[in-house]
């Protein structure tokens, strides 16, 4: 059974800095692309980040471009999102996202097939 | 990318069927079959209920389609059941392989 638990979430200032994980279990968790997906409070859901099963190639919203970093340990079946430079407007659920695709180099013709339960951050002075 | 098109909400009565349209641009809906549906019920994750346009995950029910037409994605749900009250969300391939993906605002689904 695939199992996604984020963790790490929290209250931090304007300007701070999170870094969120995401443990994942019952799959081969190098062989696929993750992705953060968020949700603000009251919201629909914004895609923010994936990176391919290797890490070598990332991805990012224009709203996190430069201020957030995805990065993954396949030893350690863990998937991470560091925050930084955070703006009132990040407050949001964090979803982790295993991505599924029949291309496996081509991780941006996938879709979301199995999502954590989430984890709230919340940017407030 | 701008956010694809969605009604914000929907209703129908126990049993019947209704459709929830998702509408984007020739870039992106209308230039790939890479839509999926995803389903919220309150306070919990999304689920996958359709992907590639019409294609269903294992364990999804047959009263859940999802079809296509020029720039306009549908889901239909049939024969609507009390436990399909929930927020749905669609998502396209945005033509941008530095950013890939893109939602619809959302729809609230209502059974009466």
């Amino acid at each position: 059974e695939v199992q996604l638990l984020e963790s790490g979430g929290g209250l931090v200032q304007p300007g701070g800095s999170l870094r969120l994980s995401c443990a994942a279990s019952g799959f081969t968790f190098s062989s696929y692309a993750m992705s953060w997906v968020r949700q603000a409070p009251g919201k629909g859901l914004e895609w923010v980040s994936a990176i391919s099963g290797s890490g070598g190639s990332t991805y990012y919203a224009d709203s996190v471009k430069g201020r957030f970093t995805i990065s993954r340990d396949n030893s350690k079946n863990t998937l991470y999102l560091q925050m930084n430079s955070l703006r009132a407007e990040d407050t949001a659920v964090y979803y982790c996202a295993k991505v599924n695709t029949v291309v496996p180099a081509a991780i941006h013709l996938g879709h979301f097939d199995y999502w954590g339960q989430g984890t709230l951050v919340t940017v407030s002075s | 990318q701008s956010a694809l098109t969605q009604p914000a909400s929907v209703s129908g009565s126990p049993g019947q069927s209704i459709t929830i349209s998702c509408t984007g641009t020739s870039s992106d809906v209308g230039s790939y079959n890479l839509v999926s549906w995803y389903q919220q019920h309150p306070g919990k994750a999304p689920k996958l209920m359709i992907y590639e346009v019409s294609k269903r995950p294992s364990g999804v029910s047959n009263r859940f389609s999802g079809s296509k037409s020029g720039n306009t994605a549908s889901l239909t749900i049939s024969g609507l059941q009390a436990e399909d009250e929930a927020d749905y969300y669609c998502c396209s391939y945005a033509g941008s392989s530095t950013s890939p993906w893109v939602f619809g605002g959302g729809t609230k689904l209502t059974v009466l």
